[in-house]
């Protein structure tokens, strides 16, 4: 069965970076898009970013852009989510999603999810 | 401020049916496919519909979605406590090049 399995929470302080990852199996890791996705205390649920495993083109939402990287180690069948200059704003559950079979055009699917990971930024 | 619009609460009694509406644009619902998650506190967001109205594997015909133009609509029949939780649609945004989310509707059975 998919699973999709993340690492533990992580307790930053501000400035720092951290690194999530997401441990995939039970399917094919190259024929699918993974997204993250993050949910911040009070606030609703907020797309971060795309890769493609098969060929580690990633496309990030603005708001993240120049300090979020995705990448992928086929070998270990893993995303990971990096994140840099933390603020108190970046406390949140980080999320991973699986997407539906890599289609072009098609509107994302997010059909399997990770377990979140928490990441708490506090000085 | 969401790109897409729903409503922040709705609520019914057990057994009723509730409806929870994302309005959006061109760029978004109008031109793209939406989704529905439904999200319980301390779990991973769960996905209820796809491609508008299509339900995975394992969801109940209790929850059904359409789409009119630029607004999208889930819809949820025979409620019962189990079914109180955070709810968002989302879709992709072609103008922005991003997957968006709505604010999120938090749904209590009264």
């Amino acid at each position: 069965q998919v699973q999709l399995v993340q690492s533990g929470a992580e307790v930053k302080k501000p400035g720092a970076s951290v690194k999530v990852s997401c441990k995939a199996s039970g399917y094919t890791f190259t024929s699918y898009y993974v997204h993250w996705v993050r949910l911040a205390p009070g606030q609703g649920l907020e797309w971060m970013g795309v890769i493609n495993p098969s060929d580690t083109s990633a496309t990030y939402a603005q708001k993240f852009q120049g300090r979020v990287t995705m990448a992928r180690d086929t070998s270990a069948t893993t995303v990971y989510m990096a994140l840099s200059s933390l603020r108190s704003e970046d406390t949140a559950v980080y999320y991973c999603a699986r997407d539906r079979p890599i289609l072009v055009g098609a509107t994302p699917v997010f059909e399997y999810w990770g377990q979140g990971t928490l990441v708490i930024v506090s000085s | 401020q969401s790109v897409l619009t729903q409503p922040p609460s709705v609520s019914a009694a057990p057994g009723q049916k509730v409806t929870i509406s994302c309005s959006g644009s061109s760029s978004n619902i109008g031109n793209n496919y939406v989704s529905w998650y439904q999200h319980l506190p301390g779990t991973a967001p769960k996905l209820l519909i796809y491609d508008n109205n299509k339900r995975p594997s394992g969801i109940p015909d209790r929850f059904s979605g359409s789409k009119s133009g630029t607004s999208a609509t889930l819809g949820i029949t025979g409620l019962h406590t189990g079914d109180e939780a955070d709810y968002y649609c989302a879709t992709w945004d072609s103008s922005l090049t991003a997957e968006v989310f709505g604010g999120g509707t938090k749904l209590t059975v009264l």
